[in-house]
């Protein structure tokens, strides 16, 4: 079956330190990627995505995700953390083009990630 | 300012109810999903509409119902049927208007207690 999974359910960083949060699919193919982030009681906001070509992306808040396809792997990461970054992370994917997809994201469990100060 | 707007924040339901949550977009977007959300689950899609008076139950429909009579709006009514209903629920939109645009725009949620 096809899914996406995040091996860690928490995390805890200190801030100022580097953050690198996991995200393994199981798809034939490579599926088109997303990190999502959630604060508390709030929506998710869409952190960055990978389609194709450059396998380093660049989102905002001063995050990247650095796709590997021979390890099936999409890791978000983070240079130096800030309080501000505590909050849960989500990686989804799509196989395949969106119309054929049906546009449905699958979505890994979530990685709650703490910051100490 | 374009985006979802999901009402109410809070809902309290009495047992055997049912209720239904409010999903308005001004994104023009196609497509519209309801997830719902507990702890340690991740999200799990309950239905999805890709377009006008269609749509098409996800993983977890059971005890749920919506209608998707205008693009702007995709209301989610649950019912007494469901067992489980206290929980946070996320609605959706997307556009497939080729891949740069495309991304889910989540909004900011409703959390159903059953009291």
């Amino acid at each position: 079956a096809q899914s996406v999974t995040q091996p860690d359910i928490h995390i805890t960083v200190s801030e100022g330190a580097s953050l690198e949060l996991r995200c393994n699919y199981s798809y034939g193919a490579t599926p088109y990627l997303f990190w999502y982030v959630q604060s508390p009681g709030q929506g998710l906001q869409l952190l960055l995505k990978y389609f194709s070509g450059d396998t380093l992306v660049q989102g905002i808040k001063g995050f990247e995700a650095e796709f590997k396809r021979s390890q099936s792997s999409f890791n978000l990461r983070k240079p130096s953390v800030h309080w501000s970054d505590a909050a849960e992370y989500f990686c989804a994917a799509l196989k395949g083009t969106i119309k054929a997809a049906g546009n449905k994201l699958t979505f890994g469990g979530g990685t709650r990630v703490l910051v100490k100060p | 300012d374009g985006g979802i707007t999901q009402s109410p924040k809070y809902l309290f339901r009495k047992e055997g109810q049912n209720v239904t949550l409010s999903c308005e977009q001004n994104l023009n977007h196609d497509a519209m999903y309801w997830y719902r959300q507990d702890p340690g689950q991740g999200l799990r899609l309950i239905y999805y509409s890709q377009i006008v008076n269609d749509f098409q139950k996800g993983d977890i429909a059971e005890g749920y119902s919506v209608s998707r009579e205008k693009k702007e709006s995709f209301p989610l009514t649950v019912t007494s049927a469901q067992k489980n209903p206290t929980a946070f629920y996320l609605c959706a939109s997307s556009s497939d208007r080729g891949r740069t645009n495309y991304g889910y725009t989540f909004g900011s949620g409703t959390r159903l207690t059953v009291v």
